[in-house]
């Protein structure tokens, strides 16, 4: 079993929905981060969270340790939102080490 | 402030040919972190080096692979003798000096897309 898991693996949304991902996992961690990957592209961090619940423009980010799971929402999604989202925990008594989830491909049509 | 470089961005290589991938952190960071990103998988930790050190190479393959951050110049990720399985993306990552306990962004470069044939 992953040690971080992600659902769902893919999500298509028309253009405006609200949008949420999910992500569990099984071991103590100092931080989770939340990245965006686009088809060939390269990888941006998105956030970056120990507690609580974190916005950027349309992005929110929130976790809740003592559930191990973390959500990343989209609100007003947009066609350029459609990416690989992929949330990463830093944990195991590091405090670098970051280990992946498989990813959530979505796709936000027009 | 330019980002993390990674070069070549994509890399043809034969069986048996040596693989250079380079990675340029970001100005002022000196953590750097290689990871694979193995088709239909998810990425996967190789190695932390700060400057001149390797602090943490438990992801890298046993034989093969091999990692530097030299004093001067970039990180250099050297596989030898690459076999078709090596195909993948390697990406560098970059953070600033971390204090104890405390735990930084690390922010990704574009990434070197290998293809063995």
């Amino acid at each position: 079993k992953n040690e971080v898991e992600q659902s769902p693996q893919n999500l298509t949304a028309q253009e405006g929905e609200f949008i949420t991902i999910n992500c569990s996992y099984s071991v103590g961690i100092s931080a989770l981060h939340w990245l965006q990957q686009h088809p060939g592209g390269g990888i941006v961090s998105l956030f970056m969270l120990s507690s609580g619940k974190k916005k950027h423009g349309r992005l929110i980010a929130t976790i809740n340790i003592q559930e191990k799971h973390s959500s990343l929402h989209i609100t007003a999604s947009h066609p350029r939102d459609s990416a690989v989202y992929i949330c990463a925990v830093v944990g195991g008594g590091s405090n670098y080490k970051l280990t992946f989830g498989k990813g959530t491909l979505l796709t936000v049509n027009p | 402030n330019a980002g993390v470089m990674q070069n070549p961005r994509h890399l043809v290589r034969r069986r048996g040919q040596e693989a250079r991938l380079r990675c340029s952190p970001m100005k002022g960071h000196s953590h750097v972190y290689w990871y694979r990103q193995l088709p239909e998988e998810g990425l996967k930790f190789m190695v932390y080096l700060q400057k001149e050190n390797i602090i943490d190479e438990s992801g890298m393959p046993k034989e093969r692979f091999s990692a530097e951050f030299p004093k001067e110049g970039p990180s250099i990720l050297r596989i030898q003798q690459v076999v078709r399985g090596d195909s993948a993306a390697y990406f560098c990552a970059s953070s600033p000096l971390l204090g104890q306990g405390l735990r930084e962004t690390q922010y990704f470069g574009p990434g070197t897309r290998l293809l063995v044939l």
